[in-house]
């Protein structure tokens, strides 16, 4: 089977950086998907980690460890439009894609 | 870039009629996914399709069917459209399944 849990809301300050988690337990794992969607619109892909370690794309960095089946997506510089919700996706056995319910950030002057 | 449309941003329909919602992409890409998105809930995978003509059950296909009798489209049917169907529909697809998945603008149906 396949479980995703990602915290609900954030609240951070423009400038500052914000860590969202992502914790999972998938069958067959093979990948971790970042993706970002803005209020009313489709989700879009951030990044895609397959192995342990820190993937840095600009200022959103994802961070992934497999035996302890946990993942990351940092951050920096936070921006206004960065107000969003943040899905954290697994891909398990067969290919299969599950999808947490998101962490929607709300990023505040 | 990607593109993936679908046919309508709101829908509004009355319990037990048929809905159609189509979506198309411009990519050639082989497959393509149905997901409802629900507040709390997430994306939940409805069907998808890997090739024309093929499709597979997702983790939610009660009360929907698909059809891809083109490879750039594939369209999500409710055969008798009821009141807890209403939600953000998005479509989407990809070149292999081990690829990013490519969103279109989601579809917010209301049945009334």
């Amino acid at each position: 089977g396949q479980n995703i849990d990602q915290p609900t809301e954030m609240t951070a300050t423009e400038g500052a950086i914000v860590q969202i988690n992502c914790t999972y337990q998938t069958s067959g794992f093979n990948g971790l998907f970042w993706y970002q969607q803005h209020a009313g619109e489709a989700p879009t892909f951030l990044s895609y980690n397959v192995l342990d370690g820190l993937e840095e794309k600009g200022r959103f960095s994802s961070f992934l460890s497999r035996s302890k089946g946990y993942s990351y997506l940092l951050l920096k510089e936070l921006q206004m439009k960065d107000s969003a919700s943040y899905l954290c996706a697994s891909r398990g056995g067969y290919q299969k894609v599950t999808f947490g319910i998101g962490t929607k950030l709300q990023v505040i002057p | 870039d990607v593109k993936v449309t679908q046919s309508s941003r709101y829908l509004v329909k009355r319990t037990g009629e048929k809905v159609f919602l189509e979506c198309v992409q411009d990519m050639d890409h082989e497959n393509m996914f149905w997901y409802r998105q629900d507040p709390g809930l997430g994306l939940r995978l409805i069907y998808f399709s890997y090739d024309v003509k093929m499709k597979e059950k997702g983790d939610i296909p009660e009360g929907y069917s698909v059809s891809r009798e083109k490879k750039e489209r594939f369209s999500l049917i409710l055969e008798s459209a009821s009141t807890n169907q209403t939600s953000m529909y998005l479509c989407a697809s990809n070149l292999g399944l081990k690829e990013t998945q490519y969103f279109g603008p989601g579809t917010r149906l209301l049945v009334l």
